[in-house]
């Protein structure tokens, strides 16, 4: 049962254009929402976030916006940069409570070609 | 400040043997997930902890355990160890629930990799 899906293995881009990530979940108790990144060797790192009370999070050259109806969220990229080639997990979680878990997503390797 | 912290980086081992990985959390932080990241594969959730208790755990078999110790630091145990063990695992922590929002975030370690051969 995957409740958290990102059903692009891989996704290529060329260098300053957009790149645009997408990611479905099946849950609709989930309420907050995170992307991660992750390079080789290391382990996943913050990127951005979004609560289910907004349908928009901007933070420099990311912009995440979530779909509720749709149960769908995407994360943006512009312009793409050679060091934004990564792996990216999107991430849900349900609640704050002493229950909820993150749950991740298959992940999205990008790469951003010259 | 020190990040979450795993140890060892890498390490092989038998098929049929046993391991224990180790994490610190971020100071402050009371939770630590423990997360398996195999080859071509995302991340699969394994364990939670929050002050000292299990809280949750994945869908593994019982030789994937763990414990969490009084200064919130933790360790994953894995017995009788299967080829398909072969993976990266990864540890995060989450501040508290009394820091707010901020708990919503869980910050990684650089993880243990782990081969059974």
């Amino acid at each position: 049962d995957q409740q958290v899906k990102q059903n692009s293995p891989s996704l290529s881009v060329q260098e300053g254009r957009i790149s645009i990530l997408n990611c479905d979940y099946t849950n609709s108790m989930f309420d907050y929402f995170l992307w991660y990144k992750k390079y080789p060797a290391e382990g996943p790192t913050f990127l951005i976030s979004i609560s289910s009370i907004k349908d928009k999070n901007e933070d420099g050259r990311f912009t995440v916006f979530l779909n509720k109806s749709a149960k769908h969220l995407s994360l943006h990229i512009v312009p793409s940069q050679p060091g934004d080639s990564a792996v990216y997990f999107c991430a849900a979680r349900r609640g704050y409570s002493s229950a909820s878990k993150i749950i991740f997503g298959s992940g999205t390797r990008l790469s951003i070609r010259p | 400040e020190a990040g979450v912290t795993q140890s060892p980086t890498h390490l092989i081992k038998t098929r049929g043997q046993q391991v224990t990985l180790r994490c610190s959390p971020i100071s402050g932080h009371t939770s630590v997930y423990w997360y398996q990241q195999a080859l071509g594969l995302g991340l699969q959730f394994l364990l939670w902890y929050d002050e000292g208790e299990e809280r949750n755990r994945g869908n593994f078999p019982p030789r994937f355990s763990g414990r969490q110790f009084p200064n919130y630091s933790s360790e994953l145990n894995v017995n009788a160890l299967e080829l398909e063990d072969s993976a990266l695992y990864l540890c995060a922590s989450r501040p508290g629930a009394s820091l707010g929002t901020s708990g919503n975030t869980i910050y990684f370690g650089e993880g243990s990799w782990l081969t059974v051969v």
